[in-house]
């Protein structure tokens, strides 16, 4: 069974930057996994942020990025605000339909 | 504007049967694919199912292989979830989700709530 790994929190002070991972098991993320990253608050349906690795959606801000950043895809906000406090998913496509998420990381901002 | 709109969630019985739907506008639904992903309360997002433009392939996740079958009619811009053999753990919130080019999710719905219950 594939796991999809991912912080279960962090923690960040307004204005300042955070990296969040999405790691695999047993072996690395590469760019052939399209990992993409999704913004979650209380409530709501989840927001796409980055996609393709390191495309931010429509109307994503541009403090929100995203990389390989070694054996992980990662997601790195710069200039952190409290409108960023949520619950941030990775998902990675492991081909013939099927994607794995990861089981999330919430981040405070404070 | 991108829209997908949810409906068919409620209680059902262990054992028993729904069947969700996806109305969808402000794109060609007919031009991509969709899915369907789910959240158990106070859980995680989980990957359901999958269908190509043209509903000629499904992909399904594990979990729901054998009891769920993904379906879509191009005509009425639905997207259809027929869920069978519900089991408790199926309880979620089940949203629609349009297809990016890259193996993404693109644009989400809000969601139908799924009870699974005796």
């Amino acid at each position: 069974q594939t796991v999809v790994t991912q912080e279960p929190s962090f923690s960040v002070s307004p204005g300042g930057t955070v990296t969040l991972t999405c790691g695999l098991s047993s072996v690395s993320v590469s760019t052939s996994y399209y990992p993409s990253w999704y913004q979650q608050t209380p409530g709501q349906a989840p927001r796409t942020l980055i996609y393709n690795t390191d495309t931010r959606s429509s109307g994503v801000p541009d403090r929100f990025s995203g990389s390989i950043l070694g054996n992980k895809a990662a997601l790195t906000i710069t200039g952190a605000q409290t409108d960023d406090e949520s619950i941030y998913y990775c998902v990675l496509y492991m081909g013939s339909g099927s994607w794995v998420f990861g089981g999330g990381t919430k981040l405070t901002v404070l | 504007e991108v829209q997908l709109v949810e409906s068919g969630g409620g209680l059902v019985q262990p054992g028993g049967t729904l069947r969700l739907s996806c109305s969808a506008s402000g794109f060609t639904f007919s031009g991509y694919a969709m899915n369907w992903v789910r959240q158990a309360p106070g859980k995680g997002l989980e990957y359901v199912s999958d269908i190509s433009v043209n509903g000629g392939s499904t992909y399904y996740a594990d979990s729901v292989k054998g009891r769920f079958t993904i379906s879509r009619d191009n005509s009425k811009n639905t997207l259809y979830l027929q869920m069978s053999s519900l089991r408790t753990e199926d309880m979620a919130v089940y949203y629609c989700v349009k297809r990016g080019g890259w193996y993404n999710f693109d644009y989400w719905g809000q969601g139908t709530l799924v009870t699974v219950s005796s």
